[in-house]
């Protein structure tokens, strides 16, 4: 069984850096592109940033870019975000979500249960 | 500019059907979308890939009663028999070379 498990999320004042975490278990964790995604209390979902299986392809959305860092030990089967900088727009649920991938047998994609950031002073 | 675009809310009754939409922005009807729930107080849950020419794929678990559709830059998703359980959010996504779009989100409300 495929599982995510975030970690790390808690208050924060504004400014300051947090590092979350993901564990991946059920699959082979290197073959595959992982994603954050966040979601502000009450709103919708917006992507976050894209790493590939092998850390070779690395992507952000603008609303980060320069503040947050994606990152993945394939040995650990862990991905993780450390964001610095924070702001109080920064306040969500994070979520690690694994790429769709589409095989013969049908298509996947995979998410986690999430980790809530709350930047307040 | 890819852009995905979702009616706020629909409801309908217990047993019946209903029909969420999901549409691309111009010049990229093409585009397969994601459907994902979200129920209350839970992470999403991906639910099926729907490609242009309608064809889908679900994910493991996902029920019959779920299916998908297409015409033009319109993407379908229809839960048949509904259930008080399908009263989520439901977020059609899409995406480019290494970047998610996501719509706004359908709240669907069981009535």
């Amino acid at each position: 069984e495929v599982q995510l498990v975030e970690s790390g999320g808690g208050l924060v004042q504004p400014g300051g850096s947090l590092r979350l975490s993901c564990a991946g278990s059920g699959f082979t964790f290197s073959s595959y592109g992982m994603n954050w995604v966040r979601q502000a209390p009450g709103k919708g979902l917006e992507w976050v940033s894209y790493i590939s299986g092998s850390s070779s392809t690395i992507y952000y959305a603008d609303s980060v870019k320069g503040r947050f860092t994606i990152s993945r030990d394939n040995a650990a089967n862990s991905l993780y975000l450390q964001m610095n900088s924070l702001r109080a727009e920064d306040t969500a649920v994070y979520y690690c979500a694994r790429v769709l991938y589409c095989s013969s047998s049908g298509c996947s994609s995979f998410w986690g249960q999430g980790t809530l950031v709350s930047v307040s002073s | 500019q890819l852009v995905v675009t979702q009616s706020p809310s629909v409801s309908a009754s217990l047993g019946a059907s209903v029909k969420l939409t999901c549409t691309l922005s111009s010049g990229h009807s093409s585009y397969a979308i994601a459907w994902h729930q979200q129920q209350p107080e839970k992470g999403p849950r991906y639910l099926m890939k729907v490609n242009s020419d309608g064809s889908h794929s679900k994910g493991d678990g996902i029920p019959d009663r779920f299916s998908g559709s297409s015409s033009g830059a319109e993407r379908y998703l229809i839960i048949s028999s509904l259930q008080s359980e399908d009263e989520a959010d439901y977020y059609c996504q899409t995406w480019g070379t290494g970047f998610w779009v996501f719509g706004g989100g359908t709240k669907l409300t069981v009535l």
